[in-house]
């Protein structure tokens, strides 16, 4: 079945630092790939996402980067701030099916 | 504010009992998904329902049910409930249905089941 993988489950930087969190996904036929951000005890909220029809997207100190080839995309955050500590999750939603497949999860801390 | 509304916010039971979740979608979105999420653990895909009709299926135990009403709100039933269950269970919503659709998370339900 679909699957998405999450890595690293834990990632720690120093403020200031670039954070990279990669996901791989299953399901050659997914074309939809969201990131979301969620605060301890809150709602996941989306915070950037990609279609399968480009390489890289962009916003701000976030970027996401796909490779349909290897069936990989990673979440780029630059000059990290502590409010960016949260877990963030990446999802893949396959074309012609209906399932969100979410990653595991990346507990993001960003040392101060 | 997501725009989708789940109730209740917070509920404690008792093992064996039943309960309903409640879900009411963005204005305009006909794609309702629940999902579980246990302490320190992921987003579990239950279930999904479009304009009334399940449309998809994850792990979701035979204990739960749910239903999507005309209305277009939806409910999630959980009965025979073990300490197991305890979970944030949240409700999301889309536009539609298929690929390429964006969904937005409610607020969450956190079940406590002692």
């Amino acid at each position: 079945g679909e699957n998405v993988e999450q890595h690293p489950s834990t990632l720690s930087v120093q403020e200031g630092d670039s954070a990279v969190i990669k996901c791989t996904y299953s399901d050659s036929a997914s074309n939809y790939f969201p990131w979301y951000k969620q605060e301890l005890g809150k709602r996941p909220q989306l915070i950037i996402d990609i279609r399968s029809n480009v390489g890289e997207k962009k916003d701000q100190r976030i970027a996401v980067t796909l490779n349909k080839t290897a069936k990989h995309f990673s979440l780029h955050i630059t000059e990290t701030q502590p409010e960016d500590s949260a877990v963030y999750f990446c999802a893949a939603q396959g074309q012609g099916t209906y399932k969100y497949i979410f990653g595991t999860g990346t507990r993001l801390k960003v040392l101060a | 504010d997501s725009g989708v509304t789940q109730t209740p916010k917070h509920l404690i039971t008792a093992t064996g009992q039943r309960v309903t979740l409640r879900c009411s979608p963005r204005s305009g979105d006909l794609s309702v998904y629940w999902y579980q999420q246990s302490l320190d653990q992921g987003l579990q895909f239950l279930i999904q329902y479009y304009n009334g009709e399940e449309r998809a299926k994850g792990n979701i135990l035979e204990r739960f049910s749910a239903q999507q009403f005309p209305d277009l709100h939806s409910e999630l039933n959980l009965s025979s409930l073990e300490l197991g269950d305890s979970a944030l269970y949240f409700c999301a919503s889309s536009q539609g249905t298929g690929g390429m659709n964006t969904i937005y998370f409610g607020e969450g339900s956190w079940l406590t089941v002692v």
